[in-house]
């Protein structure tokens, strides 16, 4: 099936680092969005991006939609334990549809 | 908690069964889709409603079908079951098009 290039695929950091990963796509997005996923849980949203150039922050996280609406980032500073988890990136096409299309995840652990 | 309720949390059934996933949407969204999450596919959209009509199909198998009923919880229907139909099934919910989907902590179905 049809998924967003996310890198980097898993992180090993120690508690205190700051963090950074991307979501890369060939197809143009009218939104994208960031996902946390803790085991045995469904996607929780973190952040919701809209326009291009849009640079977002909800507490630690900073995410951005990039000018060229292909890609975006996330920034995750002063890591704590908690933060540990799968993030995917998402995108929405839009037109009729809201079909949300995924990356393929960054596991990310946080060492104390 | 996202307001989107999936039942059950568990399945475990024998091949060439038939099961029946059930998913209740946030109060107010309209729209519902479903979506698989195995180990080395990710989360891949299966299909969409809006307002209990069909809106977008992903990678859903003709084994599969899914409805959304006029009090908008939705259902997804599993049969001739497969090993590789073993996975994590969530149900996600969104208002506007282009607004966030909220997840359910969705059904792990364990085919034996």
């Amino acid at each position: 099936g049809q998924q967003l290039n996310q890198s980097p695929q898993s992180m090993f950091i120690q508690e205190g680092e700051d963090v950074s990963m991307n979501c890369t796509s060939s197809s143009i997005f009218n939104t994208w969005l960031w996902y946390k996923q803790d085991p045995g849980e469904g996607p929780v949203l973190l952040i919701a991006l809209y326009k291009a150039g849009e640079l977002t922050s909800n507490g630690r996280l900073t995410a951005q939609f990039g000018i060229t609406r292909k890609d975006s980032f996330l920034n995750i500073s002063a890591s704590i334990p908690s933060d540990v988890g799968i993030y995917f990136c998402a995108g929405i096409y839009g037109g009729a549809t809201n079909k949300l299309i995924f990356g393929t995840g960054t596991l990310l652990a946080v060492q104390p | 908690d996202s307001g989107v309720t999936q039942t059950p949390k568990h399945l475990i059934t024998a091949t060439g069964q038939r099961v029946t996933l059930r998913c209740s949407p946030r109060s107010g969204d309209l729209s519902v889709y479903w979506y698989q999450q195995s180990l080395d596919q990710g989360l891949q959209f299966l299909i969409q409603y809006y307002n209990g009509e069909e809106r977008a199909k992903g990678n859903i198998l003709e084994r599969f079908s899914a409805q959304q009923f006029p009090d908008l919880h939705s259902e997804l229907n599993l049969s001739s079951l497969e090993l590789g139909d073993s996975a994590l099934y969530f149900c996600a919910s969104s208002g506007s098009l282009g607004s966030p989907l909220h997840f359910g902590n969705g059904t792990r179905l364990t085919v034996t």
